[in-house]
């Protein structure tokens, strides 16, 4: 079955350090790949997105994404947050062809001490 | 502009009511969805609309229908609420319905009494 895990349910940093938000996969063949972020009452807006090629993906607001095949993992990097990085994060995988059927993580909650 | 806009942002209702949430979207897109988001935040796709046909059915009660009157809109009706369909719904929109980036509506938040 196809399923995502975000292992981290909620995540603390300072603001300026680095973050790395986790994300591993289960899917028959090697899927499309997105990192999305929600914040409070808003809906989701598309941070990164892997397809294919290079398997470092830069997205907007500073943020990027390493795709390693070997470990089934889309983490998601940032080398320095902003008190505005706080909100939810999630990552989802969907099929390389066909109807895009997206499937989600828990999301992983980020917040961001002064 | 606003790319994907829900109607209503809430919606308060009692069990055993029929509602609907309207979804409209101005980006020329080809492909709808309707996403539940339960109370953990786990999101999970419902339907897809792809030129007005129906392309994903996952497993809803037959008390939800969405219905497409054109490429621009995807609304969703709900029949005889249950307390359990208590959740946000999101409308999402692709270009195609194959490897596109999905934009998302800001959420419909629903709570039956």
């Amino acid at each position: 079955a196809q399923s995502v895990t975000q292992p981290d349910i909620h995540i603390t940093v300072s603001e300026g350090a680095s973050l790395e938000l986790r994300c591993n996969y289960s899917y028959g063949a090697t899927p499309y790949l997105f990192w999305y972020v929600q914040s409070p009452g808003q809906g989701l807006q598309l941070l990164l997105k892997y397809f294919s090629g290079d398997t470092l993906v830069q997205g907007i607001k500073g943020f990027e994404a390493e795709f390693k095949r070997s470990q089934s993992s889309f983490n998601l990097r940032k080398p320095s947050v902003h008190w505005s990085d706080a909100a939810e994060y999630f990552c989802a995988v969907g099929p390389p062809s066909g109807a895009q059927k997206l499937v989600f993580g828990q999301g992983t909650r980020l917040t961001i001490n002064p | 502009d606003t790319a994907v806009s829900q109607t209503p942002k809430y919606l308060v209702t009692q069990m055993g009511n029929d509602k609907s949430i309207k979804c409209e979207q101005n980006l020329g897109h080809d492909t709808m969805y309707w996403y539940k988001q339960d109370s953990k935040k786990f999101l999970k796709i419902m339907f897809s609309y792809n030129n007005k046909e129906l392309i994903i059915n996952e497993t809803v009660p037959n008390r939800f229908s969405p219905k497409s009157p054109d490429k621009a809109h995807l609304n969703l009706h709900i029949n005889s609420l249950e307390l359990g369909d208590s959740a946000v719904y999101f409308c999402a929109s692709s270009q195609g319905y194959s490897a596109d980036t999905q934009y998302f509506g800001p959420g419909t938040r629903l709570t039956v009494l």
